[in-house]
This record gives structure tokens, sequence and C-alpha cells, in this order.
């Protein structure tokens, strides 16, 4: 069964530092991957997806992640935090070959400080 | 694109009665979609996948008569809580797949059982 971990539970960083998000999976062969974003009492948007190919992925917002085979990983990176970025940040996996569940992480909680 | 939309976004409804969510796809048509739901602070857990014209496959522990699932037409999935009590409270979220691959979550709905 796939899994994500998300080990950090909560992360306090200063506007316009840098920000990475770690996340890691468990899965049979290479899955689908994705980071979402939810802010408070919302739903949760698509912030970037790995499939294939290219192992470092834009997205939306200035976001970036990084595919990395050898350490299970798909850790979220932004260069300058902004003070709208404060959410909570949900890393997935999903079975390769489409329509799969999505198992999510435990979430990160952002928190942006003047 | 991949635009899905929920209704009601928020309702509170008394102990014993039962509860329609609905799920649309707005503009793209959906074979599959899935129902999640979120307690406070935490993440999200898929309690069904919903299936065009066919029953809901529905995940362990989840008690399929008590959520109700119809997935009627390409573009709509209902959730139906029976006999909703207080610990049903909770955030449901639905997604469908879009066209270029990833869930599309729906903005969601908070029930909360008096």
């Amino acid at each position: 069964a796939q899994s994500v971990t998300q080990p950090d539970i909560h992360i306090t960083v200063s506007e316009g530092a840098s920000l990475e998000l770690r996340c890691n999976y468990s899965y049979g062969a290479t899955p689908y991957l994705f980071w979402y974003v939810q802010s408070p009492g919302q739903g949760l948007q698509l912030l970037l997806k790995y499939f294939s190919g290219d192992t470092l992925v834009q997205g939306i917002k200035g976001f970036e992640a990084e595919f990395k085979r050898s350490q299970s990983s798909f850790n979220l990176r932004k260069p300058s935090v902004h003070w709208s970025d404060a959410a909570e940040y949900f890393c997935a996996v999903e079975g390769s070959g489409g329509y799969q569940k999505v198992t999510f992480g435990t979430g990160t909680k952002l928190q942006v400080i003047p | 694109g991949a635009v899905v939309s929920q209704h009601p976004s928020w309702v509170i409804c008394k102990s014993g009665t039962s509860v329609k969510i609905e799920c649309r796809s707005l503009d793209f048509q959906a074979t599959t979609m899935f129902w999640y739901r979120q307690f406070p602070k935490q993440s999200l857990m898929l309690m069904a996948t919903s299936n065009e014209g066919s029953k809901a496959t529905y995940e362990q522990g989840v008690e399929k008569d008590k959520f109700l699932i119809n997935h009627a037409s390409l573009t709509l999935s209902t959730l139906t809580v029976t006999s909703a009590h207080p610990e049903d409270s909770s955030f449901y979220i639905c997604s469908a797949h879009g066209r270029s691959g990833g869930q599309y979550f729906g903005p969601g709905t908070r029930l909360t059982v008096t």
C-alpha cells in the first residue's frame, strides 16, 4: 500500500525567506505525486504534480518540487515566501496507471512572520 | 478548466436527520469521483470512490448504509449522510480527475450536526 510522510507538522519562516517542505512516499513503482495547499476553511488547490519526465516540477505561485527517486522524496520549495503563503500544505501520492486512490500526508502548517 | 463545485458549502442539521451534499464537475465529465472527510487539523481521509452508473466503492471502516453515494450522471455525485449524529460533523470534500491528470477538489462542505 502507498503511504506519504510529512515529517514537519508546523513550520515558521520569515517573510522573504526560502522555504522547503519535506515529503517522503512509499510505493512499489514510480507514483504520481502532488502538492496541494489549503487555506483555513477552504478546499484544496493543486500547486503542482509530477507524473514522469523532468524531476524538477514548476507549479503555481512560485512553488517548485523535486522528485528524487533514490530518496523517495518530493520536497516542495519556494525561494521567497510571502505572507499570503501561510496555509496548510499536503503532499499526496497516487498509484500510477490513472484513476487510482490518492493518499494524503498529514500536512504541514506554514506560518509566515513579518 | 477542471472546476469542481460543491453544494451546500455549509450546513447545520439536527441529530437524526439526513443531509445531501452535491458534487459537480463543471467543465468536464467525471466517470469517477472521490469523497473525502477531513476532521479539524487533520488530513483528508478517503471515504469512497463514486463510479458513474454503478455502486460506490467504500474504504474500510466507512459505513455504506450511513454514507449513501449516488453518481447518477457524468457530472454529478451526491453524498447523503443518513441519520446524522454529532460525530459526523466534519468537512466533506469531493474530487474528480481532470483531463490533464491529478485530482481537482471541490471547495468542501462543512457539516455541523447539533
